[in-house]
């Protein structure tokens, strides 16, 4: 089965510090991955994906991500982390041949002034 | 462009009525999904819809829902009859084939069934 994982419900940083929020897969054939953010009562943003090529992933508002083929990983980074980060974050792969994502259950990360 | 738009943002009804929900897709996207979102059970896949075609509601959770995508415009989500059990958020979003597989959703409608 084609899944993601996100072992942390909740990632604490306080401002200026570096950030990673974790997310590991599973699929079958070359994985396509991808990050998400939502800010309270809105909708889910694209963030970033990977789908060949360079291992990290650059994106939207300073997010990177590293692809660990190894490791079946995909982190979520950010050098230096602002208050206005606060959000749920979320990883998800697209299962070999379809057009639908698999979301994993998100990770809540606050940043602390 | 304007994004994915779906309306109402807020339906509140009592058990037992008729809830439609409508989402207007990205102009020229040709993949529509929609998602239910709860605190118990995250994010979930109801039924996703390739130029209007319907290709996968596994995620439908029963008969009482259904879903239409008359044109490429326009799809919407019904709940008939609704319960409790339905208060969460719609989300609505599209997608086109080929780009890199992103999704991209819309601001949601909060449903609560009282």
């Amino acid at each position: 089965a084609q899944s993601v994982a996100q072992p942390e419900d909740q990632v604490n940083v306080a401002e200026g510090n570096p950030l990673t929020v974790k997310c590991t897969y599973s699929v079958s054939g070359n994985p396509y991955l991808f990050w998400y953010v939502q800010y309270p009562n809105r909708g889910l943003q694209f963030l970033l994906k990977y789908i060949t090529g360079d291992n990290l992933v650059k994106g939207s508002y300073g997010f990177e991500a590293e692809f660990n083929k190894s490791q079946t990983s995909f982190h979520l980074k950010k050098p230096s982390a602002l208050v206005s980060d606060s959000a749920l974050y979320f990883c998800a792969v697209r299962p070999t041949g379809f057009q639908k994502l698999v979301f994993g259950t998100g990770t809540r990360l606050l940043v602390s002034p | 462009d304007a994004g994915v738009i779906q309306s109402p943002r807020h339906e509140v009804t009592e058990m037992g009525q008729e809830v439609t929900l409508r989402c207007k897709p990205i102009s020229g996207h040709d993949y529509l999904f929609w998602y239910r979102q709860t605190m118990m059970r995250g994010l979930e896949l109801l039924i996703y819809f390739n130029n209007n075609v319907p290709i996968d509601d596994s995620g439908m959770p029963e008969d009482r829902f259904s879903a239409k995508m008359p044109n490429a415009s326009f799809s919407t989500l019904k709940i008939q009859p609704s319960e409790p059990r339905d208060s969460a958020v719609y989300f609505c979003a599209s997608s086109l084939a080929g780009t890199g597989y992103e999704q991209y959703f819309g601001p949601g409608t909060r449903l609560t069934v009282t």
